[in-house]
């Protein structure tokens, strides 16, 4: 069975403090780590797709990298607009399901 | 603004009602998706359709019945559900996951459903 573990569990940074969020994954042939950002009362907003070991990805602050294991969200010198929960999801065709595994995710709050 | 629009955005209902909720994306994407999300946890898969047929069914109680009119157009359609079921109702898209890499799926914001 797939597992997506995702720590911490939330997150208090300060503005410019940069960080990492951490998504560890258990999946029989990965087709895909997908990280998403999700603001309250909002559905989940695509970030990044990453397919294989060693593949990273950027967009404005935020930069993810996938081992075999697991997958790093790095946030440098964050803003208050950054503020959501990250959630991270695995796509793996041996569920029979063909749909996201996600994490619990991480909470991330920046103050200003 | 995202690409999938749900409506409506809010549902109160009573445990004796049916209503249905609508899902539209004009991505050309052939695969969509229910999910129900309850505060603080993560979505949990519902419904799969591709290609305008079901190939996935969560074990969902049948008081929700999912219907694909067109690949344009997802509804689910809710009759005599229980207060356990109010939770935020995401419907989502992406193109038919093959057997290779898979893209990804793209969110409405939801329908927040309360049930009375």
């Amino acid at each position: 069975e797939d597992q997506v573990t995702q720590s911490p569990e939330a997150l208090r940074l300060q503005e410019g403090e940069s960080s990492s969020l951490n998504c560890s994954y258990t999946v029989s042939g990965l087709r895909g780590l997908f990280w998403y950002r999700q603001d309250p009362g909002k559905g989940p907003e695509f970030l990044f797709t990453l397919y294989s070991a060693g593949e990273e990805k950027e967009k404005e602050r935020l930069k993810a990298t996938l081992t075999k294991k697991e997958s790093f969200l790095h946030i440098t010198a964050p803003k208050p607009e950054d503020s959501a929960t990250y959630l991270c999801a695995v796509q793996s065709p041996d569920t029979g399901r063909r749909a996201l595994t996600f994490g619990s995710g991480t909470r991330l709050q920046v103050q200003p | 603004d995202t690409e999938v629009t749900q409506t409506p955005k809010h549902l109160v209902m009573g445990m004796t009602n049916k209503k249905s909720l609508k899902c539209e994306q004009h991505m050309g994407h052939r695969a969509m998706y229910w999910y129900k999300q309850k505060a603080k946890k993560p979505p949990e898969l519902m419904f799969v359709y591709s290609y305008e047929k079901l190939s996935i069914n969560e074990s969902v109680p049948s008081r929700f019945s999912p219907e694909c009119p067109n690949s344009s157009l997802l509804n689910l359609h809710l009759h005599a559900l229980q207060p356990e079921d109010s939770a935020l109702y995401l419907c989502a898209s992406s193109q038919v996951p093959m057997t290779g890499s898979n893209q990804p799926q793209h969110f409405g914001d939801g329908t927040r459903l309360s049930i009375l």
